[in-house]
């Protein structure tokens, strides 16, 4: 059973579409993470959300980006206006000071 | 930021045959993992290894931190041993992937 469960595990969106990538950890944690990896390239650290609030972020996640923890459970990530270059697979973790544990990821396609 | 290098880029081994992967990185850090990513895209954790030996089956790895590197050693590969190995190290409570190490076994 994954550690993490993400949804969709493959979404397809029109340039300019907002997309909601989302993250339902098994259990209860406070640190919780997003990384992208486009095809073929290392995966990438986009944000930390610790407690509620953004603890840190990459220059990757610009205005375009959003986190929120909206019911206490879920982890989103909200891309406001999809571009081609945001076609990547996006992992949710989850962690803190020890080991991190990875969802299965999900595949945005942007055409 | 820090700096995670890792060799060789690419393997090609015969099924049976071992292989060691090598992880160096340029700060110290707080901890430092090892995935492999299947070819359905998801990563695998193998081991969480901030310093010395640990073993799980055919895999182990070693960390000397003081030095700054990890090692992966894959034994009597198989064929389900294929694809991309994956170090990352932890500073600040966030990880930072090195390119990865893409692994194919023949049969």
């Amino acid at each position: 059973e994954p550690e993490v469960t993400q949804t969709p595990s493959h979404q397809v969106t029109q340039m300019g579409q907002e997309v909601i990538l989302r993250c339902v950890p098994i259990s209860n944690h406070l640190y919780f993470y997003w990384y992208r990896q486009i095809l073929g390239q290392k995966v990438e650290f986009l944000v930390s959300f610790y407690n509620n609030e953004i603890s840190e972020k990459s220059e990757i996640f610009d205005d375009q980006f959003s986190v929120e923890r909206p019911d206490g459970s879920n982890f989103t990530l909200k891309i406001r206006s999809t571009k081609l270059e945001d076609s990547a697979m996006y992992f949710c973790a989850r962690g803190g000071a020890g080991e991190l544990f990875f969802g299965e990821g999900s595949r945005l396609t942007v055409l | 930021g820090i700096q995670v290098e890792q060799s060789p880029p690419d393997l090609i081994l015969q099924e049976g045959a071992n292989s060691t992967l090598r992880c160096n990185f340029s700060d110290s850090v707080n901890n430092l993992q090892w995935f492999h990513q299947n070819p359905w895209g998801q990563l695998i954790n193998l081991f969480y290894i901030p310093s010395g030996t640990k073993q799980n089956g055919r895999l182990s790895a070693t960390t000397v931190a003081t030095e700054r590197y990890s090692l992966l050693y894959i034994s009597s590969s198989q064929t389900t041993d294929s694809g991309v190995y994956f170090c990352a190290v932890e500073l600040d409570y966030k990880l930072s992937f090195g390119a990865g190490t893409t692994v194919t076994v023949r049969a």
